[in-house]
């Protein structure tokens, strides 16, 4: 079946550290990779997505990402965490034979402390 | 949330009843989804729609419809057959050129059953 997972419900780090929240994800063949944010009570917003090319994806606010084929994971990260970054990250994967279903993870929660 | 808006933010159902969730966008876009979200859980998808007049079930379509009459608009409707519908519902739209394209999301619609 096809699935992803963010293995970790939430993640703490200070403010001004490097931050990362964790996708792997099981799909057959090279899918697509797209993370979002959601703040509370609203609705997702989209950060970036990979489809091909570069590993290494920049995105909004200054989050990126990194594609590993050879580990199926697409982790989100940000060099210097913000207060204003905690909210709850969702990372998705659309299959190559889909043209429009995205697969969900449950959700990471990010905590930055001041 | 730019361009999608859903209507109303908060919804409060007796049980027995239908209503109807309200999701316009203005950006021009072919396709449109409805997603449900639960605490804990990803998002899951209850109906899309990639054409006018057209439109297909998603992974839990039981006890919701939906109707697309207009490019603009996309209406679910929980009905009483829905048996556990308080959750967080969420639209989204996108263009259809290819599977690459992004899915666009609006603020959000809680639904509770009293």
């Amino acid at each position: 079946a096809q699935s992803v997972a963010q293995p970790e419900d939430q993640v703490n780090v200070a403010e001004g550290n490097p931050l990362t929240v964790k996708c792997t994800y099981s799909v057959s063949g090279n899918p697509y990779l797209f993370w979002y944010v959601q703040y509370p009570n609203r609705g997702l917003q989209f950060l970036l997505k990979y489809i091909t090319g570069d590993n290494l994806v920049k995105g909004s606010y200054g989050f990126e990402a990194e594609f590993n084929k050879s580990q199926t994971s697409f982790h989100l990260k940000k060099p210097s965490a913000l207060v204003s970054d905690s909210a709850l990250y969702f990372c998705a994967v659309r299959p190559l034979d889909s043209s429009y279903k995205l697969i969900f993870g449950s959700g990471t929660r990010l905590l930055v402390r001041p | 949330d730019g361009g999608i808006t859903q209507s109303p933010k908060y919804l409060f159902r007796k049980e027995g009843q239908n209503v109807t969730l309200s999701c316009e966008q203005n950006l021009n876009h072919d396709a449109m989804y409805w997603y449900r979200q639960d605490p804990g859980q990803g998002l899951r998808l209850i109906y899309y729609s990639q054409i006018v007049n057209d439109f297909q079930k998603g992974d839990i379509a039981e006890g919701y419809s939906v109707s697309r009459e207009k490019k603009e608009s996309f209406p679910l409707t929980v009905t009483s057959a829905q048996k556990n519908p308080t959750a967080f519902y969420l639209c989204a739209s996108s263009i259809v050129r290819s599977n690459t394209d992004t899915q666009y999301f609006g603020p959000g619609t809680r639904l509770t059953v009293l």
